[in-house]
């Protein structure tokens, strides 16, 4: 089975804070994916990677970055945390081109 | 920009009931997919659907996929309570390895 581990159940910050999300896949996935989920808002794709190294930007990626080092690992960094960045946040991986997509269980950040 | 619109928003039934959600593309579909997020849990692949006019069924969950590859519907027949969560349907993008993603239908069983 599929395992997509994100680094944190629930996590507090303060505002102004550098803030790291760690997702990692043990399938040897080419793609990796970080949603963000609000009510009412659905998924909403922030980055995704389709290689080591390669990045591409979603529909927000405003106030994030992304770093892929490795194949197993995708990390999400809200450069310089806000409220408005208060939000479940879902990591995903799928083998390749548009194969079902595979989740952690999400990370549900607070930024005060 | 290409768009996956889904309705309703929210379903509310009795144990026992129907429940369909529908979804419509702004473009035309290499495949659809069909996820489940349980209340307070994360997006399940359900399944894919690839082929024009595909009708697919997961015991009491039929899935189509219209003729014109645009449009698609996920069918519930008499509903259980392990059936309440949000029910997802997503596209690719042309251009890239990304989902489109509906906005979902909420599943509710009346108590």
């Amino acid at each position: 089975d599929v395992k997509v581990t994100q680094s944190s159940r629930y996590l507090v910050k303060r505002t102004g804070e550098k803030v790291f999300l760690e997702c990692v896949q043990d399938m040897d996935h080419e793609n990796m994916f970080w949603y963000r989920q609000d009510p009412g808002l659905g998924l909403r794709l922030i980055y995704f990677s389709y290689d080591v190294k390669m990045k591409e930007k979603g529909d927000i990626p405003e106030g994030y970055s992304v770093s892929r080092e490795k194949k197993e690992r995708f990390s999400l960094i809200l450069e310089s945390a806000s409220t408005n960045q208060t939000s479940m946040y879902l990591c995903a991986s799928s083998p390749s081109g548009w194969q079902p997509q595979h989740f952690g269980d999400g990370t549900r950040l607070s930024i005060l | 920009g290409q768009q996956v619109m889904q309705i309703p928003q929210y379903q509310h039934v009795q144990e026992g009931e129907d429940f369909t959600t529908y979804c419509n593309s702004s473009t035309t579909l290499s495949n659809i997919q069909w996820y489940k997020q349980r209340p307070g849990g994360h997006p399940v692949f359900l399944i894919q659907l690839v082929k024009s006019g595909e009708v697919k069924k997961q015991k009491r969950l039929t899935f189509q996929f219209g003729e014109a590859k645009k449009n698609s519907s996920l069918h519930i027949t008499a509903t259980q309570t392990t059936d309440v969560g949000t029910y997802f349907c997503a596209g690719p993008v042309d251009s890239n390895y990304q989902l489109i993603w509906g906005a979902g239908t909420k599943l509710i069983i009346k108590p």
